[in-house]
């Protein structure tokens, strides 16, 4: 069974600029989530898909930041412009039908903002 | 306050030893808990999950769940110098498809 894919590995932008990050969860997979897991610290949840509608974005900065899932299977998750402090792992997950289980991991996509 | 505390550590055990890594949460909607680990520059990978209170063993780990306590546990019973790693505890309100929300993770170190 593929895994959780993720592109691209590694991005170096200068602030102000946009990015994308793409994101095709498993198979099957109903649930897609976005983390930004910043060094040293635990993955925040950036926001949450149910197939093509979103469940929770409560923690995703709106004014920069946006996402979408087209289609209820892969997803971009862009931020416009770029600070800083958005310097971190962007984590792409997934899990199965039935609600309560496990997440399942991409390989993330280190964001560096220069 | 955060909904999953974890100590940071780092945590440094033997090798051979058992190592206690603990977790607590706020939500008391919470019914399901997931320990991962996580090496430095990889993603977490799911070590164990438990929804019920006790104990749930699988090899060497131990996890342990107290509601009433909100509290988490994971065991490692003869520790290995592989199991050195950054353990994230993650919890989740049972029904529907609630957010899995993360602590900060503990550093355990397993020297020789």
């Amino acid at each position: 069974e593929a895994g959780v894919a993720q592109s691209p590995r590694y991005k170096i932008i200068e602030k102000r600029q946009s990015v994308a990050f793409w994101c095709n969860p498993i198979s099957g997979h109903a649930t897609l989530y976005w983390y930004q897991q910043i060094l040293g610290q635990g993955p925040k949840l950036l926001i949450q898909f149910q197939n093509n509608g979103v469940v929770d974005d409560s923690q995703l900065p709106k004014d920069r930041f946006s996402a979408e899932r087209l289609k209820g299977v892969d997803s971009t998750l862009k931020i416009q412009p770029a600070k800083l402090e958005d310097s971190a792992v962007y984590l792409c997950a997934s899990s199965p039908p039935g609600g309560n289980t496990e997440a399942f991991f991409g390989q993330g996509t280190r964001l560096t903002v220069v | 306050q955060k909904e999953v505390e974890q100590n940071s550590g780092p945590l440094s055990v033997p090798e051979g030893a058992i190592a206690s890594l603990n977790c607590t949460y706020s939500d008391r909607g919470s019914q399901s808990f997931f320990w991962y680990r996580q090496y430095s520059g990889k993603s977490p990978e799911l070590i164990m999950f438990i929804y019920s209170n006790g104990d749930k063993e699988d090899g060497r780990f131990t996890a342990q769940l107290n509601k009433a306590s909100q509290y988490v546990s994971l065991l490692i019973r003869d520790s290995q110098p592989s199991d050195s790693a950054t353990y994230l505890c993650a919890g989740r309100r049972s029904g529907g498809y609630n957010k899995l929300i993360f602590g900060a993770g503990t550093r355990l170190a397993v020297h020789p």
